[in-house]
């Protein structure tokens, strides 16, 4: 049993260029979150998706920020032109159903470090 | 937005002693949840917590739902050396996919 799995573990990019962190959830699991934790804080609420739909994205930034979860494949959350204030870890959840009372499991997280 | 005041911001403790902390909420929460986060890793669920006063235990770990619902602790008993880490509690309010986390609790142990 794999648990939720996110890639890549480190991330460096440049000012300006694009991340993309990628986030498998658990098999059987189609409901996704995405968390972000800055540096000594705790993980912050960006979005939560469903196949195909974006249900709250309440806690994305309103510009550069997109997250997908499509038919097929991992769920991505997309950074552009990224600033060195995007550097955090960031987790990806999955549950079976929605909510937290299904079981809510982390990955290990995507660092992203921004020079 | 909601927020939790999680505390100590650390400890620095002997192998064996007890520790406890607790998070504060100016709202009210359904559910009270402490994670662990080892460094690298993402949070792992020690203890969720489901109503008021609830008082529930995992091995060496106690955790209480405060009866005001806007406040809960985390005792762990006889420490050991791999009790190091990071603890987190969280909050699940309206929304019960959305979790609030503290800031965290930074425990370290002298063996």
């Amino acid at each position: 049993n794999a648990g939720v799995m996110q890639n890549p573990r480190h991330l460096v990019r440049r000012r300006g260029q694009e991340a993309r962190l990628r986030c498998s959830p658990m098999k059987g699991h189609s409901h996704v979150y995405w968390y972000r934790q800055l540096p000594e804080e705790g993980l912050k609420f960006m979005v939560y998706l469903q196949k195909e739909n974006i249900i709250d994205e309440s806690g994305m930034p309103k510009e550069r920020f997109s997250a997908e979860f499509p038919k097929e494949g991992p769920s991505i959350l997309r950074i552009q032109q990224v600033v060195r204030g995007d550097s955090a870890a960031y987790f990806c959840a999955s549950s079976p159903q929605n909510g937290f009372d299904y079981g809510y499991t982390f990955g290990s997280g995507t660092r992203l470090t921004v020079v | 937005g909601q927020q939790l005041n999680q505390s100590p911001q650390s400890m620095f403790i002997q192998e064996g002693e007890d520790v406890s902390m607790n998070c504060t909420s100016s709202s009210i929460f359904n559910t009270w949840l402490w994670y662990k986060q080892d460094p690298g890793e993402g949070p792992v669920l020690l203890i969720a917590l489901y109503k008021a006063g609830e008082l529930t235990s995992n091995g060496r770990l106690t955790a209480q739902f405060g009866t005001t619902r806007k406040d809960s602790f985390l005792n762990i008993s006889a420490s050991i050396p791999s009790d190091v880490g990071i603890y987190f509690c969280a909050g699940v309010g309206g929304s019960n996919y959305k979790l609030t986390f503290g800031k965290g609790t930074l425990l370290t142990v002298n063996p």
